[in-house]
Formats: structure tokens, C-alpha cells, sequence
């Protein structure tokens, strides 16, 4: 089954950091582009950062350029987000999204970042 | 950055009649739309792409239409599964994206 999973959200103070983790299953991670894309309460999706299969090209949305840095490790199949200086307007279900063989077509079940004082 | 506008907000019917909701966007994006559904507590998924194109799995009450600016979703027949939210989402400036703000479909 394909599947993908993240962990690492949580409550933190505003300029705080976390780093979001994805775990994939049920496919070769390595030969994927993927992407974060978040969801503000009561929002659409907001597509947050892309990266290539082999983790050569980057591209960061600019309300999180300079702030946040995606990563991959295709040996242990596993999708990165470090997010540095957090602020209110971060706060969000963060999904970690696969292009396997449509664009966005595998989704995680998301993981939920709230920054407040 | 490209602009799409969902309309309506809300759309109200009941079970068996058609749904047809709309998706503008600020500048030509030739047909890289795609249609996503997300339901409570889930994420979304992919209904359509490239326009007019169903994901795999998705029931054949699904299409989908246009090219340039103007995009419409239609589900022939509503069924009680399908109330959900629907959001447009383009891919024009790869991978640069964008999303609608979505369009309720509720009873």
C-alpha cells in the first residue's frame, strides 16, 4: 500500500523552530519529486516547497524562503521540512505530497503545527 | 503569482441532481487545472487533471472542463459521498503553485 506519514508537529512559541519528518511506504521514494504543502484552519491548500527525486532542485514558496529547508534521504525513504523562525501565520496541517504518477496525487494524512505564545 | 477564484462558495443540493462549480484564474494557464475533493478530517485527493482528465479510481460522474481561464467541474449525478469540499489547483508555473479557496458542496 502506498502510504505516507508525518510526525514531528506540535505547539511552539513564535521564532521557534521544528523539523517535520514524512516516512514513505508502497513505492520508490527515490524516483518521486515531492512537496509540503500546507493548510491554514478553515483555508485552502497552500503549496509550501517542492523538491527533486534526486533532491538536486528546490523551490520554496515566499512566504517560507530563508525560514524553512526542504530535505530528503532516499535511503530511508524519508521527506524533510526544518522550519526555523516560526511565526503565527505557520500555523497549519502540513501534508507531505507525492507526484507518483499524477502531479500531487499521494497525499499524507498531515501533520498539525500550531506556533502561539 | 496566479490568482484562482472559486465560485460559488457554496453550492446546496440534494442527492441525484447536478453539480457544476467553477474555477477562474487571473492569467491564462493553458490546461494545467487539476480538481481536488477533501472531505472532514482528510486529505485531499486528486479528482481530475490537466483539466479534463480523471485520476484513476475516480467515478465516471466526475468531469471536467476548459482551457485558458475559465475551468468547470461537473458531477452528473450527486450522490450522498460527494458532499465535500472542492478545490481547483494550478500548475502553470511548475512547481510553483497556486489553489482556489475551495467551493462547499453541501446538502
Amino acid at each position: 500500500e502506498v502510504q505516507l506519514v508525518e510526525s514531528g508537529g506540535g505547539l511552539v512559541q513564535p521564532g521557534e523552530s521544528l523539523r517535520l519528518s514524512c516516512a514513505a511506504s508502497g513505492f520508490t521514494f527515490s524516483s518521486h519529486e515531492m512537496n509540503w504543502v500546507r493548510q491554514a484552519p478553515g483555508k485552502g491548500p497552500e503549496w509550501v516547497s517542492y523538491i527533486s527525486s534526486s533532491g538536486t532542485i528546490i523551490h520554496y514558496a515566499d512566504s517560507v524562503k530563508g525560514r524553512f529547508t526542504i530535505s530528503r534521504d532516499n535511503a530511508k525513504n524519508s521527506l524533510y521540512l526544518q522550519m526555523k523562525s516560526l511565526r503565527a501565520d505557520d500555523t497549519a496541517v502540513y501534508y507531505c505530497v507525492a507526484t507518483r504518477l499524477i502531479d500531487m496525487d499521494v497525499w499524507g494524512t498531515g501533520t498539525t503545527v500550531t506556533v502561539s505564545s | 503569482e496566479i490568482v484562482l477564484t472559486q465560485s460559488p462558495a457554496t453550492l446546496s443540493l440534494s442527492p441525484g441532481e447536478r453539480a457544476t462549480l467553477s474555477c477562474r484564474a487571473s492569467q491564462s494557464i493553458s490546461t494545467s487545472l487539476a480538481w481536488f475533493q477533501q472531505k472532514p478530517g482528510q486529505a485531499p485527493r486528486v479528482l481530475i487533471y490537466e483539466a479534463s482528465n480523471r485520476a484513476i479510481g475516480i467515478p465516471a460522474r466526475f468531469s471536467g472542463s476548459g482551457s485558458g481561464t475559465d475551468f468547470t467541474l461537473t458531477i452528473s449525478t450527486v450522490e450522498p459521498e460527494d458532499f465535500a469540499v472542492y478545490y481547483c489547483h494550478q500548475r502553470s508555473n511548475w512547481p510553483r503553485s497556486t489553489f482556489g479557496q475551495g467551493t462547499k458542496l453541501e446538502i
